[in-house]
């Protein structure tokens, strides 16, 4: 079975780091691009970027550019997620997605979710 | 603001037919069928429903239709039923390799 495993709900300080994670299984990982989306309390879908994870050739929306970081572990079929110092604002849910795996210019799998809370 | 224009709400009674636009631009939508749509219920992660404009995935019933004309993606979901109240979004994916969502529309089946 494809699936997207994303790792659990966060509850952490603003200024905080923070790295999730979303590992692949049943699919050729490194073969296929995997996107990240934020969805904030009660907002819409918003893309972030998205990451290949054979050569880590990743692309971020601008609106992304510089507050977060996108990475892969091709070795153990994960793709992350990062932030160096977190803000209130950065409270959401973020989901990974595979993109155009079987279906063209779609995300067709997507993970669970991991929440993320930031508040002091 | 999305580059993505959704209605914020539709409606229907169980068995009519809904339609949800998706508006963009002649440089993106109007000029590649590069639209996809996704389901969302309250809760859950999003589903993929429509790609390429008007192709539908397996599993997905054949109730749910995509469409283009002009600047305009439209999802339409006939012989509505009680289960498809849900949050729909529009997708394009743009030559740039970058992805933009409409802002979403809510459908409540009455």
């Amino acid at each position: 079975e494809v699936q997207l495993v994303q790792s659990g709900a966060e509850v952490k300080k603003p200024g905080e780091s923070l790295k999730i994670s979303c590992k692949g299984s049943g699919y050729s990982f490194t073969t296929y691009w995997i996107g990240w989306v934020r969805q904030m309390p009660g907002k819409g879908l918003e893309w972030m970027g998205i990451i290949y994870p054979g050569d880590s050739d990743t692309r971020y929306s601008p609106s992304f550019q510089g507050q977060v970081t996108i990475s892969a572990a091709k070795s153990i079929s994960t793709a992350y997620l990062q932030w160096s110092s977190l803000k209130a604002s950065d409270t959401a849910m973020y989901y990974c997605a595979t993109f155009a795996r079987l279906y063209t210019d779609a995300f067709d799998i997507w993970g669970q979710g991991t929440m993320v809370t930031v508040s002091s | 603001q999305s580059a993505l224009t959704q209605p914020p709400s539709v409606s229907g009674s169980p068995g009519q037919s809904v339609t949800i636009s998706c508006t963009g631009t002649s440089s993106d939508v109007g000029s590649y069928n590069r639209v996809s749509w996704y389901q969302q219920p309250p809760g859950t992660a999003p589903k993929l429903m429509i790609y390429e404009v008007s192709n539908r995935p397996s599993g997905v019933p054949d109730r749910f239709s995509g469409s283009k004309s002009g600047n305009t993606a439209s999802l339409t979901i006939s012989g509505l039923q009680a289960e498809d109240e849900a949050d729909y979004y529009c997708s394009l994916y743009r030559s740039s390799s970058t992805v933009v969502f409409g802002g979403g529309t809510k459908l409540t089946v009455l």
